[in-house]
């Protein structure tokens, strides 16, 4: 199993450019959700998903979409990008749910100039 | 509204040393469970362990151990013979459960620095 994997790990944006973040797991996990984690902050939930077809937003998903169309794969769209999302973006699944152990990806480290 | 407070932006332990991470939280659920990640340099979060709060006996993972006193609303990990892989920020999280979806909601972070 590879667990939970991400693209790109780094990533350098300039202001007004769109990219999106990829996530895939391969332990057949319903939940799926994005987390942004920013010093001095903790991580923050961006946007969820219980299962195929079935997303909606956390704590801080403005300038964020997701979709997430086969159980494997839940990818985050910046759609214009900001400075205020420089950030490292996790990507999480998890079994039972979002309030329980969540497995975690590498991340992806991205700036935005 | 659930909250989870780390007061320790850092600590310093010797090695072989045990050293003990705060975490403290507020709810009104009855029902609420409380978790710790691990997060190394290397960057990935990784679970160390969980506690729920009706569990009578404090959880133990290896050389984790939760102290868990419910009524100060605490839930501080303990970590014994502190290893120099030890080194990490750790996070401490809690179930939220107002609205229609559970979901974590996570503390600030302590930096762990074990030293030889």
């Amino acid at each position: 199993n590879a667990g939970v994997t991400q693209t790109p790990k780094f990533q350098v944006l300039k202001t007004g450019q769109s990219m999106t973040l990829q996530c895939a797991q391969d332990m057949n996990h319903e939940y799926m959700s994005w987390y942004r984690q920013d010093p001095g902050m903790g991580l923050r939930l961006i946007h969820y998903s219980v299962g195929a077809g079935i997303t909606d937003q956390g704590e801080v998903p403005n300038g964020y979409n997701v979709s997430r169309s086969t159980t494997e794969d839940f990818p985050l769209r910046l759609l214009s990008a900001a400075p205020s999302q420089t950030s490292v973006y996790f990507c999480a699944s998890s079994l039972r749910g979002l309030s329980y152990e969540q497995y975690f990806g590498p991340g992806t480290r991205l700036t935005v100039t | 509204a659930q909250k989870i407070t780390q007061t320790q932006p850092g600590m310093f332990v010797q090695e072989k040393e045990a050293v003990t991470l705060d975490c403290t939280y507020d709810t009104s659920d009855p029902s609420y469970g409380l978790f710790w990640y691990k997060q190394p340099s290397s960057g990935e979060m990784i679970f160390l362990i969980y506690q729920g709060s009706y569990d009578q006996q404090n959880a133990t993972e290896g050389r984790y151990s939760l102290n868990f006193q419910k009524a100060r609303k605490s839930a501080n990990l303990v970590i014994s013979a502190s290893q120099l892989g030890d080194s990490a920020m750790y996070f401490c999280a809690m179930r939220e459960t107002s609205g229609a979806t559970n979901k974590l909601i996570f503390g600030t972070g302590t930096l762990l620095a074990v030293q030889p």
